[in-house]
């Protein structure tokens, strides 16, 4: 089974308007962590937030929030107000473990979903 | 905030040849570095685990005879593509892990193999 399911190949976003970009996961260790890429054009990975398993509220992180339903294993992120420059592919990841030691902080990636932000 | 350089940005090579490609963490010390291989529009798949200062950790299918990783110090691990093939061209990104669960990426590198 996949690890991390992003249903959302292209997403299509107004400016100055919110997007929400889908991400469930599938894990039976209590302990893990999900994380937002971005990654622009130029290819570099730019990380934007991260919610632990444990974390008792949804993380934000200025016009990025992640909506943590644990329940139904989906951590989608939010963006508010996008920008032109949103316009990227965005990749969810899980970490599986407490990542303390050696090969812990393995990410498993999902397919990703490409941003366009439009005037 | 934690910065992290590959070196080269992109490579042209030719067919049998090995590529070298370095990855560094540079205002921190990164014990455990990743590599990642990402195909045009699609997904970074984990290629191994580079620990500092032990043998390196590969990912199921990755052969390690092919992808050669040198974790040796504390900021740099270096992959070298040996005998590089037109199949082996790819985008490779690596990661050093942070002090708690950060995971910090480099630029990339393009690797073309004619």
């Amino acid at each position: 089974a996949q690890k991390i399911t992003q249903t959302q190949p292209g997403m299509f976003v107004q400016e100055k308007e919110a997007v929400t970009l889908d991400c469930t996961y599938d894990t039976s260790d209590p302990s893990y962590g999900l994380f937002w890429y971005k990654q622009p054009s130029s290819g570099e990975m730019i990380f934007l937030i991260y919610q632990g398993s444990y974390d008792q509220q949804n993380a934000t992180e200025g016009r990025y929030s992640l909506n943590f339903q644990k329940a139904r294993k989906s951590a989608n992120l939010v963006i508010s107000a996008s920008q032109l420059g949103d316009s990227a592919m965005y990749f969810c990841a899980m970490r599986e473990g407490r990542g303390l030691t050696g090969g812990g902080n393995k990410l498993t990636f999902g397919t990703g979903t490409q941003l366009k932000v439009e005037l | 905030g934690a910065v992290v350089s590959q070196h080269p940005s992109r490579v042209i090579c030719k067919s049998g040849t090995s590529v070298k490609i370095e990855c560094r963490s540079l205002d921190f010390q990164a014990t455990t570095m990743f590599w990642y291989r990402q195909f045009p529009k699609q997904s970074l798949m984990l290629m191994a685990t580079s620990n500092e200062g032990s043998k390196a950790t590969y990912e199921q299918g990755v052969e390690k005879d092919k992808f050669l990783i040198n974790h040796a110090s504390l900021t740099l691990s270096t992959l070298t593509v040996t005998s590089a093939h037109p199949e082996d061209s790819s985008f490779y990104i690596c990661s050093a892990r942070g002090a708690k669960y950060e995971q910090f990426f480099g630029p990339g590198t393009r690797l073309t193999v004619l």
